[in-house]
């Protein structure tokens, strides 16, 4: 599993409100993903890291946010938490040593009420 | 940006048969492009992935070729199975030679039926 581990692993939550998805990984891998994935979208990325302050967006970064202040964890923050935020998010690390292979987390399922 | 496309959406064969997915890439400085199955409730796994500077790899009923002038990629299964149920990704990225790389950008998937 790469050693990583998402938390919580099932939110229910309310529109307007703040949420942050928690990953964290034991391995002092450098890059970090945040994916979520919808029905019809496949995985789409949210955002990454390339090392610890260091963050940039994806393709569908509009309502979200990161902070990564340690290399073992990398934070995804819903500021005010809409239904169309409702989804499965995925953590992920690229694993140098076996040639940038990344690999996921087993998922965070997030419902925005 | 990079833009993968995945054909087919879904597919049906026959238990024994062999399945064929394909996609496409955009993005000429794409170099790493690896496939994950996905079954229900769970993460993407890894199964299989290749280089740009590799034209086919193999790794027991598991083949994937690529084209880089074409522009596309494809994932063979031979010998299909019930366990092969499931749905399939392909994916590609920039891999950085001092380590990391860019995020990766998805088909939309491919849901393999294997029918008994």
């Amino acid at each position: 599993d790469a050693g990583i581990t998402q938390s919580p692993r099932h939110k229910v939550t309310e529109t307007g409100t703040p949420v942050t998805l928690r990953c964290h990984q034991t391995e002092n891998h450098r890059y970090m993903y945040w994916y979520r994935q919808d029905p019809g979208h496949g995985l789409r990325l949210i955002h990454y890291s390339y090392g610890v302050k260091d963050t940039d967006k994806g393709e569908v970064s509009d309502g979200y946010s990161v902070s990564r202040s340690k290399t073992e964890d990398f934070l995804l923050t819903l500021e005010s938490a809409t239904s169309s935020q409702t989804s499965v998010y995925f953590c992920a690390i690229s694993q140098t040593e076996s040639g940038n292979t990344i690999y996921f987390g087993e998922g965070s399922w997030l419902t925005v009420v | 940006g990079e833009n993968v496309e995945q054909h087919p959406s879904t597919l049906s064969v026959q238990e024994g048969d062999s399945a064929v997915i394909k996609c496409t890439y955009s993005d000429s400085a794409s170099n790493y492009f690896p496939w994950y199955k996905q079954e229900l409730g769970k993460r993407p796994q890894l199964i299989i992935d290749i280089r740009s500077n590799v034209g086919e790899k193999k790794d027991q009923r598991i083949a994937v070729t690529l084209n880089k002038t074409a522009k596309h990629f494809s994932l063979h299964i031979t010998e299909t199975q019930p366990e092969d149920s499931a749905v399939y990704f392909c994916a590609a990225s920039r891999a950085h030679s001092g380590g990391g790389a860019d995020g990766l950008t998805f088909g939309k998937g491919t849901h393999l039926i294997i029918q008994p």
